[in-house]
């Protein structure tokens, strides 16, 4: 199972909107409505920002929003904050023995 | 408030057979559609997931991965274990553990314990 596919680094000034692509196949990510992003600042644990493509766990900001077309998912971050910088992944669950795959993960800057 | 806490060693020499525990409290791996995952990550590269436990006791493996790996689960003393052979310096990573949605229409991994670091060398 190959990794998805994710732009190495996002880059926004603080209050714009970015949006971070995740790519993968007809098996995993276009099969399933099972994506998830995690948020991971240095030398932490990853953090759930969305799950199901869309949902987005209590006390997580709703300037993350999450959508899916085809085999590429998104995540989307408005109004983007310091706070915000830090590398995210994408996850898909895959149906097939290797039950998940992440995303090769995206640093994001605040310029 | 759920948590999750890994540990094992923090050295382990080529060929020798890496032991992580995972003890975790607030939720129950007896109840229906709640499982367990391994998930690593080498300094520096992305997330890769290892290995799931379910509260029926059925176990899925990586398949890159599967000939070196065993998990088990210890339902009353709330931990997972995870047995790795063969460690190898490629090996070195932070090893997490997290709960997993595994059934009821959703799938996630919420929340992660803290990681433990695992470094491969003679």
């Amino acid at each position: 199972q190959s990794a998805l596919t994710q732009p190495a680094s996002v880059s926004g000034s603080p209050g714009q909107s970015i949006t971070i692509s995740c790519t993968g196949t007809s098996s995993d990510v276009g099969a399933y409505n099972y994506v998830s992003w995690y948020q991971q600042h240095p030398g932490k644990a990853p953090k759930l920002m969305i799950y199901d493509v869309s949902d987005r766990p209590s006390g997580v900001s709703n300037r993350f929003s999450g959508s899916k077309s085809g085999n590429t998912a998104s995540l989307t971050i408005s109004g983007l904050q310091a706070e915000d910088e830090a590398d995210y992944y994408c996850s898909s669950y895959t149906g097939s023995s290797s039950l998940y795959v992440f995303g090769t993960g995206t640093k994001v800057t605040v310029l | 408030q759920v948590t999750l806490r890994e540990s094992g060693p923090a050295l382990v020499k080529p060929t020798q057979t890496l032991t992580l525990t995972c003890t975790f409290s607030g939720f129950s791996l007896s109840t229906s559609e709640m499982c367990v995952s391994w998930i690593r990550q080498p300094p520096g590269k992305a997330l890769e997931w290892l290995a799931r436990i379910d509260w029926d006791d059925d176990k899925y493996y990586s398949t890159s991965l599967e000939t070196r790996l065993t998990i088990s689960k210890d339902t009353s003393e709330n931990q997972v274990v995870l047995t790795m052979t063969n460690m190898d310096p490629v090996d070195t990573a932070t090893y997490y553990c997290a709960r997993t949605y595994c059934g009821g229409g959703t799938s996630r991994f919420d929340p992660w314990g803290q990681g433990t670091l695992v470094i491969v060398s003679s």
